[in-house]
């Protein structure tokens, strides 16, 4: 079966400091791979996405950026955070053939201070 | 672009009744629609979902209705429980849209017991 793994499960940083989120998928083969962020009582924005090693299409324009290294495993990365950064950020992923159902890993909570 | 509104924003019912929750798409073409749950500080998680060539369909206590011609589709909750409470999240999809759900605000459902 597939499962995805996220971590770390919850993160304190100041701002200015650098950051790196890490997601891998096992038990499947080239999935599409996603970075959502809700902050404190909102939706699902939707960050990042990608179909493919090495394809990234984001969503939003702002100070992160994500990378795909490996088939099944997805970065998100800042250079320097901003307070705004604050949030829960979910990694999901979908089968290239279902693309519309999306499996969320346990998230991460940041807080940026 | 692609919108999905989804009202309201909190609803809190009594344990035992009925709790409704409507969204609206704005892309005609959109053919999957499906509804995640998330309980407190925890990952979404798909419950019930439907395809545009149903009207409706039931999971035990929970069912979904879609009309396409207006283009509102709506979650059905009946005799709700404590363990109901969580923020719902609808959304939709259109095939060959690289994989990207579009979902609603999200509700806050609060069963009272």
């Amino acid at each position: 079966s597939q499962t995805i793994h996220q971590w770390p499960a919850t993160l304190v940083q100041p701002v200015g400091s650098p950051l790196s989120l890490e997601c891998t998928v096992e038990g499947t083969s080239n999935p599409n791979l996603y970075w959502y962020r809700q902050a404190a009582g909102r939706g699902l924005q939707l960050l990042f996405y990608s179909v493919g090693i090495g394809q990234i299409s984001s969503e939003v324009p702002q100070n992160l950026s994500a990378s795909r290294p490996q088939d099944r495993q997805f970065i998100l990365s800042s250079k320097k955070l901003l307070l705004s950064d604050s949030g829960f950020y979910l990694c999901a992923w979908s089968t290239t053939s279902q693309g519309e159902k999306l499996f969320f890993g346990s998230g991460t909570q940041l807080s940026v201070l | 672009g692609e919108n999905v509104e989804q009202h309201p924003s909190t609803l809190s019912v009594q344990e035992g009744d009925s709790a409704v929750i409507k969204c609206t798409y704005s892309d005609s073409a959109s053919n999957y629609f499906p509804w995640y749950k998330q309980e407190l500080g925890k990952r979404p998680q798909l419950i019930i979902d439907i395809r545009s060539n149903v009207g409706e369909k039931k999971d035990q206590r929970i069912a979904v209705t879609l009309n396409k011609t207006a283009k509102h589709f709506s979650l059905h909750i009946t005799e709700t429980q404590p363990e109901d409470s969580a923020v719902y999240f609808c959304a939709s999809f259109r095939s060959g849209n690289t994989g990207k759900l579009i979902f609603g605000q999200g509700t806050t459902l609060q069963v009272k017991p």
